[in-house]
């Protein structure tokens, strides 16, 4: 059964606090991505990445950065959590388009940053 | 740049009815479109995955059609149970496959009265 780990899912931190989200998949997948999810604003793209070491900026990278050292885990890095980051983060992978291209999410990791 | 739409935003039915959600995006070049469930604080779990070469998927009691000429997908669900309350997203990937080609609708909440 496919699976994708968020390390967290709930978090609260307070300003100013450096904050990880962790990712883990055991699908081999090449794709990874973050998002933070808001009401009315729908899911939006902070970050993903298609290879070790590879990262892209996605919709709304300010005040993040990801790290991917090794194919199967992909971290989110609040530098100085605000309280504007107060959010649901979901991670996803998936095989690049050309081999399928479904996506798989994580349960997702509810932070608020005090 | 893509843009997906799901109308309504919110669908209320008696336990029983046969139901569908739409799904309309406006760039009909797209590699394949997926169909979400997402449980209250939860992450999303995938439902169904169209190729753009196919027309529809099943699984179970649902259906989802792809009509990319007129940049529409219907998500069809046959007597609806109350377990099936969530809310339901759809997703595109444009044709170009790239990993930040993909494009989310805001999705339909959906509740079904016993």
């Amino acid at each position: 059964d496919v699976k994708v780990t968020q390390s967290s899912r709930y978090l609260v931190k307070r300003t100013g606090e450096k904050v990880f989200l962790e990712c883990v998949q055991d699908m081999d997948h090449e794709n990874m991505f973050w998002y933070r999810q808001d009401p009315g604003l729908g899911l939006r793209l902070i970050y993903f990445s298609y290879d070790v070491k590879m990262k892209e900026k996605g919709d709304i990278p300010e005040g993040y950065s990801v790290s991917r050292e090794k194919k199967e885990r992909f971290s989110l890095i609040l530098e100085s959590a605000s309280t504007n980051q107060t959010s649901m983060y979901l991670c996803a992978s998936s095989f690049p388009s050309g081999n399928t291209g479904e996506l798989f999410f994580g349960e997702g990791s509810r932070l608020t940053v005090l | 740049k893509q843009e997906v739409t799901q109308i309504p935003a919110a669908l209320s039915v008696p336990e029983g009815e046969n139901l569908v959600l739409n799904c309309s995006f406006t760039d009909s070049a797209i590699y394949n479109l997926q169909w979400f469930r997402q449980d209250p604080g939860k992450g999303l779990t995938s439902l169904l995955l169209i190729q753009s070469s196919q027309r529809e998927q099943t699984s179970g009691r649902l259906n989802a059609s792809l009509d990319k000429s007129s940049g529409r997908s219907t998500l069809y669900i046959a007597a609806s149970q109350p377990g099936d309350s969530a809310t339901y997203l759809c997703a595109v990937v444009d044709s170009g496959g790239g990993a930040d080609g993909l494009t989310f609708g805001k999705g339909t909440h959906l509740i079904i009265q016993p």
